[in-house]
């Protein structure tokens, strides 16, 4: 069945370092992925889409890369800051357009 | 207030009650979607609706769980004789499936709490 699996471990890093959170998606193709910030007791954000002939995609100090070849998406905030202490998820529509797969989340400290 | 909506915040019942909640999705947006989440878990797909017609329900979803959406509008999702697995945030969104622009739109959640 199709799955996307993300790293459970938290991440733990310091304020301006760059963070990579990594997705990894098995038994299918997806035609985009999404990544959404949650905070506690909150629901998902959207912060942004990349469609799989797009290599990267950026917003203000976030990044995403998809590769097609290892199936796998990395998301990247740069300078990163205590106000970035969340769980990001990722997800992706399943085959048929139906629904959106989430992944369990990472979540991340920034240390100041 | 444009965004989706989600009532009650909250809701502590005892177990073998039943208890309903109610998304009001943006009001543009033809597609609806709940989920279910727990503690250190990503969002689980229970049920979603493509304007009134429920198109696919998960096999998460039990005969205790019924969710409608009347006239494509709002939602409501109802639990009967709930029991302590139950407890959890359930959430609801809703897209407006335009092509591949199908970001979806989270409330803020229904904390459920069976004891």
């Amino acid at each position: 069945s199709q799955k996307i699996e993300q790293n459970s471990e938290a991440l733990n890093i310091q304020e301006g370092k760059t963070a990579t959170l990594t997705c990894n998606y098995t038994n299918y193709s997806p035609a985009y992925l999404q990544w959404y910030r949650q905070d506690p007791g909150r629901g998902p954000v959207f912060l942004l889409l990349i469609r799989e002939n797009e290599k990267e995609k950026r917003k203000e100090r976030l990044k995403v890369t998809f590769d097609t070849t290892l199936k796998q998406s990395l998301f990247h905030i740069t300078a990163s800051q205590p106000a970035d202490s969340a769980t990001y998820l990722c997800a992706s529509m399943n085959t048929g357009f139906q629904k959106l797969v989430f992944g369990t989340g990472t979540r991340l400290l920034v240390s100041p | 207030d444009t965004g989706v909506s989600q009532n009650p915040r909250h809701k502590i019942t005892k177990r073998g009650q039943n208890v309903t909640f109610r998304c009001d999705p943006i009001s543009e947006h033809n597609r609806l979607y709940w989920y279910r989440q727990t503690l250190g878990q990503g969002p689980e797909f229970l049920t979603y609706f493509q304007n009134e017609a429920q198109l696919e329900k998960s096999r998460l979803l039990s005969d205790r769980f019924s969710a409608e959406r009347p006239k494509g509008s709002f939602s409501t999702l109802e639990i009967q004789r709930t029991e302590q697995g139950d407890s959890a945030m359930y959430l609801c969104a809703s897209s407006s499936h335009q092509g591949l622009n199908t970001e979806a739109f989270f409330g803020q959640g229904t904390r459920l709490t069976v004891v």
